[in-house]
């Protein structure tokens, strides 16, 4: 299985402050790789897909990058409503595994 | 717009086989673009990937689980399906079936998820 290793496990941050999280597979997967948000006591939502590509809906303020094995999911501006759990999650061979999350709180 | 509801008992004992099916609304479940699946999540933990099915009945298992997993698939009733064998309580978690985009591993539909306890 792909190892998905992702830091910090767990951040605070000041509404408007720029956060980045980092995960790094433990082997190359291209660019096969999607961010999720979890919000308390609901289901994952899709973020990013293929590593930099924003899904329809969600704010500019979320971005991705990255390629092979290091990838960045990035905030640009936290607000209020974006404190939740962020996974990634490799599709580049099955089974599919996720980051073990980073939970990200307002400071 | 998709919506995925599971549905089972929040309850089993150990050694027991775990049942959970998900119905899916909307006219995607047969269209052929997507599998379907389930995830779980234990407690304050992270997400772990159980299986596909596609409407063909083809099969994809996480091998952690292989042994123990079948997932099937009702396409009569828009309903599939999620058997887990032997359980104990490291399988107490969070459930939730989810649609997969072929091709693209993208998760972009989820139920709310249902919890599952295993205990005596």
């Amino acid at each position: 299985d792909i190892q998905m290793t992702q830091s910090p496990s767990s951040l605070s941050a000041s509404v408007g402050d720029r956060v980045t999280i980092t995960c790094q597979a433990s082997q190359d997967i291209t660019n096969y790789l999607n961010w999720y948000q979890q919000k308390p006591g609901k289901a994952p939502k899709l973020l990013i897909h293929d590593a930099s590509n924003l899904e329809t809906g969600v704010p500019s303020r979320f971005s991705g990058s990255g390629s092979g094995t290091d990838f960045t999911f990035t905030i640009s501006s936290l607000q209020p409503e974006d404190i939740a759990t962020y996974y990634c999650q490799q599709y580049n061979n099955l089974p599919w595994t996720f980051g073990q999350g980073t939970k990200v709180e307002i400071k | 717009q998709v919506q995925l509801q599971e549905s089972g008992p929040g309850l089993v004992k150990p050694s027991q086989t775990l049942s959970l099916t998900c119905t899916v609304s909307g006219d995607s479940f047969s269209s052929g673009s997507y599998y379907w699946s389930w995830i779980r999540q234990p407690a304050g933990k992270g997400l772990e990937w159980i299986g596909r099915i596609y409407t063909s009945g083809s099969t994809n298992y996480n091998p952690s689980l292989k042994s123990r997993v079948t997932i099937s698939v009702d396409t009569s009733r828009n309903q599939f399906s999620l058997k887990l064998s032997s359980v104990t309580a490291a399988d107490t978690a969070i459930y939730y079936c989810a649609r997969e985009v072929r091709v693209t591993g993208i998760h972009d539909y989820w139920g709310q998820g249902t919890l599952v306890t295993v205990s005596s």
